[in-house]
């Protein structure tokens, strides 16, 4: 149980474009998912967190109008690169916990998007 | 603010031989502490985790951490590796409250060769 789909796996796309990646939980409703990004050979910085039905929080440092992420259902949460660069290239990653989960229960995690910007 | 370190990037280690992942952590409160695996061009599964109670945990694929209050650590240890074993391995952290954000360390790359 608790699977955390996240779509696409890999994605490229040209400089300038928008790039939505999705995240889903299959078989628990997530009230909170949190997106990360991941550098290569480095570790996971949080991004923003996302509870359903309102406004994400953004973590110092990351652009919420480059980023946009909605969570309008108890399922669904997704993440939005606007004018994407090649800066923008690296590995996105969701997680999620489930709506009957204490503050204290592991997170599930999604098994990352690879964007590319070219 | 809380924050993890873990001091060794590359870990390279014989099959059937035994390793000790490092990590030690920052916080001026009681967190909880987590393991969590990374195969390449994955997410992240959890290994094992420490809440409260006894120090020494027990997680999947025969890991286990201890944590240290007094020295502020929260190593991984596993008495025998496997090939598999191999992968990226991160240490976290979050405040012992009602609302879990993670802080991550930078990450130990487990490499297990015959």
């Amino acid at each position: 149980g608790a699977v955390v789909s996240q779509h696409p796996s890999r994605v490229i796309c040209k400089s300038g474009t928008s790039v939505k990646i999705e995240c889903r939980s299959l078989d628990f409703q997530a009230t909170t998912m949190f997106w990360y990004r991941q550098f290569p050979k480095q570790s996971l910085m949080l991004m923003a967190t996302s509870n359903e039905g309102s406004k994400a929080t953004y973590e110092q440092g990351v652009e919420k109008d480059k980023f946009l992420i909605n969570h309008a259902s108890l399922t669904l949460s997704t993440l939005t690169v606007t004018s994407a660069h090649p800066e923008d290239s690296s590995f996105y990653i969701c997680s999620a916990r489930g709506l009957s989960e204490g503050g204290n229960s592991p997170l599930h995690f999604g098994n990352g998007t690879r964007l590319t910007v070219t | 603010a809380q924050s993890v370190t873990q001091l060794d990037s590359q870990v390279p280690v014989f099959e059937e031989a035994p390793v000790e992942l490092r990590c030690n952590y920052s916080s001026s409160v009681s967190v909880y502490l987590f393991w969590y695996v990374q195969y390449p061009n994955q997410g992240l599964q959890l290994l094992l985790k420490y809440l409260s109670g006894s120090t020494l945990v027990k997680g999947i694929n025969g890991f286990e951490a201890e944590f240290n209050k007094s020295q502020t650590s929260f190593h991984l240890r596993k008495p025998s590796v496997h090939i598999s074993d191999t992968a990226e391995y991160f240490c976290a952290v979050s405040l012992n409250t009602g609302f879990q954000k993670l802080v991550f360390g930078t990450g130990t790359r487990l490499l297990v060769s015959p």
